[in-house]
């Protein structure tokens, strides 16, 4: 059973409008971290946004957010005022053991979501 | 955040040839490091877990005698590609993360082997 599921693998948006890339998960532990990632057509992955199981607030940096809904397994990105410069595929990730601080687990990726920002 | 270097950026070489790309952690020691393979429109594949001084660990269907890692240092992990193949070309990226922060990624090298 896949851990990470993102089941857009395409979106399509208007500049300046906001946008919600979805991404659900599975796992058993307790402690673990969410991530969203992004990829653009450099290859770079640049980290946006995380989110620690046992944390009560939503992460928010700047014009990105991430609902964590833990009841529903969800944690989508909410991307507000798109830019033509946010076209990329996103990567939705988890860490288990994140809250434990474990540096050495790995990431689970989802299998994307490419984000294409018109004028 | 934290800076992970990669190099090269870009290969292309001959079948046959053996190919290595090193990461190096540029601003903090990195115990553990991680390997990743992408083929285009696809998302990242763990190849193998590089632990410092001592052997890497390999994901299931990695093959650890194509792809050899060796984590000599606290800040530089090496991934050798030994007698590469065409359908060993691909995106290749690395991560480290500082105690408690987020994987940082380097910016990947693609291998072409003609």
């Amino acid at each position: 059973a896949q851990k990470i599921t993102q089941t857009q693998p395409g979106m399509f948006v208007q500049e300046k409008e906001a946008v919600t890339l979805d991404c659900t998960y599975d796992t058993s532990d307790q402690s673990y971290g969410l991530f969203w990632y992004k990829q653009p057509s450099s290859g770079e992955m640049i980290f946006l946004i995380y989110q620690g199981s046992y944390d009560e607030q939503n992460a928010t940096e700047g014009r990105y957010s991430l609902n964590f809904q833990k009841a529903r397994k969800s944690a989508n990105l909410v991307i507000s005022a798109s830019q033509l410069g946010d076209s990329a595929m996103y990567f939705c990730a988890m860490r288990e053991g994140w809250a434990t601080r474990q540096a050495g687990t790995a990431l689970i990726f989802g299998k994307g979501t490419t984000l294409s920002v018109s004028s | 955040g934290a800076v992970v270097s990669q190099h090269p950026s870009w290969v292309i070489c001959k079948s046959g040839t053996s190919v290595k790309i090193e990461c190096r952690s540029l601003d903090f020691q990195a115990t553990t490091m991680f390997w990743y393979r992408q083929f285009p429109k696809q998302s990242l594949m763990l190849m193998a877990t590089s632990n410092e001084g001592s052997k890497a660990t390999y994901e299931q269907g990695v093959e650890k005698d194509k792809f050899l890692i060796n984590h000599a240092s606290l800040t530089l992990s090496t991934l050798t590609v030994t007698s590469a193949h065409p359908e060993d070309s691909s995106f290749y990226i690395c991560s480290a993360s500082p105690p408690g922060q987020p994987q940082y990624f380097g910016p990947g090298t693609r291998l072409t082997v003609l």
